[in-house]
Formats: structure tokens, sequence, C-alpha cells
């Protein structure tokens, strides 16, 4: 099992541009989830899903979308990039939201200038 | 609103030396407190905890949960510099699917 994969591992952006951070997991897990991790604000839940079709936001949704039509994967967009949403950004997923422990991704470094 | 609090903030410690962690919380039906290790990149789980009293123990960590008191306390013992990590809590709530967790509290421990 490859377990939770990221892509890209890093990428600059320009203000204004748009991108799709990748998410994949092969474990069967429902749920997933997108965090943010700035220096000294620990791990922000960005947006979540339950299953495939079922989203729902979390602390920090605004200037991000998601979907999951499938089981294995959850993209997060960036809709018009900003300076602000310079951060890591990890992926996790687990059996069932809230019961279990989350497996995270490795993660993705993203700058926007 | 739901918190999770976490003290130290940052600790420095020689090897050999016990430490203590923090895990503070305010949240609305609580489910779950985990704690998570965090070197380089992504966290990687340590223990999860439902019940009051009961001690999880994985080698030189261990942990305890007082859901009276609402807190957690994660144990180190005899530390080497490979334990060296931010120490993350997340505490997990009965009919959301979120996790919320606290800034994390920074290790170093130096030969």
């Amino acid at each position: 099992n490859a377990g939770v994969t990221q892509t890209p591992k890093f990428q600059v952006l320009k203000t204004g541009q748009s991108m799709t951070l990748q998410c994949a997991q092969d474990m069967n897990h429902e749920y997933m989830s997108w965090y943010r991790q700035d220096p000294g604000m620990g791990l922000r839940l960005i947006h979540y899903s339950v299953g495939a079709g079922i989203t729902d936001q979390g602390e920090v949704p605004n200037g991000y979308n998601v979907s999951r039509s499938t089981t294995e994967d959850f993209p997060l967009r960036l809709l018009s990039a900003a300076p602000s949403q310079t951060s890591v950004y990890f992926c996790a997923s687990s059996y069932a939201g809230g019961r279990e422990t989350q497996y995270f991704g490795p993660g993705t470094r993203l700058l926007v200038l | 609103e739901d918190k999770v609090v976490q003290s130290p903030l940052s600790l420095v410690v020689h090897e050999g030396d016990t430490v203590t962690l923090n895990c503070s919380y305010e949240v609305t039906n609580f489910r779950s407190l985990l704690w998570y290790k965090q070197e380089k990149k992504a966290p990687t789980f340590l223990f999860m905890l439902t019940s009051s009293g009961i001690e999880k123990k994985s080698g030189r960590l261990s942990s305890i949960l007082d859901k009276k008191e609402l807190f957690s306390i994660l144990n180190i013992t005899a530390t080497q510099t490979g334990d060296s990590a931010i120490y993350l809590c997340a505490v997990s709530t009965s009919g959301t699917y979120k996790y919320i967790f606290g800034t994390g509290t920074r290790l170093k421990v130096l030969a």
C-alpha cells in the first residue's frame, strides 16, 4: 500500500493563479481531509469529506474548493492564489472521522508570490 | 468555540531527561484525544485515548487522559536526540467528523 500520496511536493505560484493539489489514498478510507500548517498555528482544517460525493467546510475554507468523485481521490483547488495561502498543506484519511487515527500524506509546500 | 491548548510551546532538554507535555481541551461532545509526532514531514500517530485513567504506553512514551479535568499528558522518559520533534495533540467530537489540533509543542533534545 502506498498509503496517502500528495502531489506536487513543492509549488510556486503567482498571485491570482489557480492550481489543484492532488491527494490519493489506497486504503479504502471513507474520511478524507485537507489541513494547512503555518508556523505557530498547528494544523487547521480546510475541508473534509465523509465519502464520495459528500464534502463539508472546516475551519478555514475560504479560497479553496474540493470535490470527492471517488473514494480514493480528494483534490484541493485554489481558485485565485493569494500570498496568505503560502503554507504547507497536508491531506489525511481514516476509516471513520473522529473514531480512528488519521493517516497523513507527506505534504505539499506552497509559495505564493 | 472548541479549542485545544498545548503547553509548553517549546522545550529544550538533554538526553536522558524526562519530559511531560500537556494538552488541555474545551470541546462539545468529546470523543477521543490523539497524540502525533511530527519530524520533518507528516505527523505520525502515537496514541489515541478515549477513557480516563487508562495509561497507553509504547516504549519510553506514555500518555493518559483525564476527562474530568479535560486534559492529557504525554510523558517521554530517558529522552534521546531522535525524540526531537513537534508533538501535536488533537481532539475529535461526537456528531462531527472533525479533528481539532493544538499548536503543538516543539521538543529539542540535546546530546
